[in-house]
């Protein structure tokens, strides 16, 4: 399979505790970016990496969430003290490097927080 | 990026086709028309994309008004597996970031 991966798939966790999420892109796609998506609403962006460079973050990326992409290759999101309003879908997608390209989504970390 | 418009659900017979509008009223003359989908409990899939010229692939075909202002996605032979929730978005093409925002989205559902 040549697509986007996501490991977990779900996640339940107790609240405080920390949790780490890992995207593998589709070969070659240098752009990657998080969204997360609750209950009955559309995802909504998190951030974005250009090869190992973090460009961008949206506000609701609070100090308790971080991302890395060391190598530019796999990504990891990061929630230390997990709180029950981070429970989510959390989504990952790539796409190559020219501006007309579309994003390719992965199928989602369900994380649950207790 | 431009706001879109979509009603919130919509029903289709199988195998009739399914016509899914949406609104954009303030696009701009450098934003593109996106449809994604998403079928429950998995990501978003994409399903085709135009700036002026009606598209067709063979998931789906794209249909721009001349204005701009609006377009419709049209599934052909809607089957089961096409029950989901269909996203309209307008965004710039161009060398920075490109997230997508998603809005509420249309739910399709396609009844036997």
């Amino acid at each position: 399979d040549t697509g986007v991966s996501q490991d977990p798939r779900h996640k339940i966790t107790k609240r405080g505790q920390n949790v780490t999420f890992r995207c593998d892109p589709i070969s070659e796609h240098n752009r990657l970016y998080w969204y997360r998506q609750t209950l009955g609403q559309g995802p909504e962006f998190l951030t974005y990496f250009q090869n190992e460079a973090q460009l961008e973050k949206s506000r609701l990326l609070s100090d308790r969430f971080s991302a890395e992409r060391p190598k530019g290759s796999f990504s990891t999101l990061e929630i230390q003290r997990t709180e029950q309003g981070d429970s989510a879908m959390y989504l990952c997608a790539s796409r190559p490097g020219t501006s007309a390209d579309t994003q390719y989504f992965g199928p989602g970390t369900r994380l649950t927080v207790l | 990026d431009a706001k879109t418009t979509q009603p919130p659900s919509m029903d289709c017979a199988e195998g009739r086709a399914a016509n899914l509008p949406c609104n954009h009223s303030t696009i701009s003359g450098n934003e593109y028309v996106y449809w994604y989908r998403q079928i429950h409990s998995q990501g978003p899939q994409y399903i085709i994309h135009g700036l002026k010229n009606n598209e067709t692939n063979e998931m789906a075909s794209l249909i721009i008004t001349e204005d701009r202002k609006s377009s419709t996605l049209i599934l052909p032979h809607a089957t089961l597996r096409d029950t989901a929730v269909y996203y309209c978005i307008v965004r710039v093409v161009d060398n920075a970031g490109n997230m997508l925002t998603f809005g509420g989205g249309t739910r399709l559902m396609v009844k036997p």
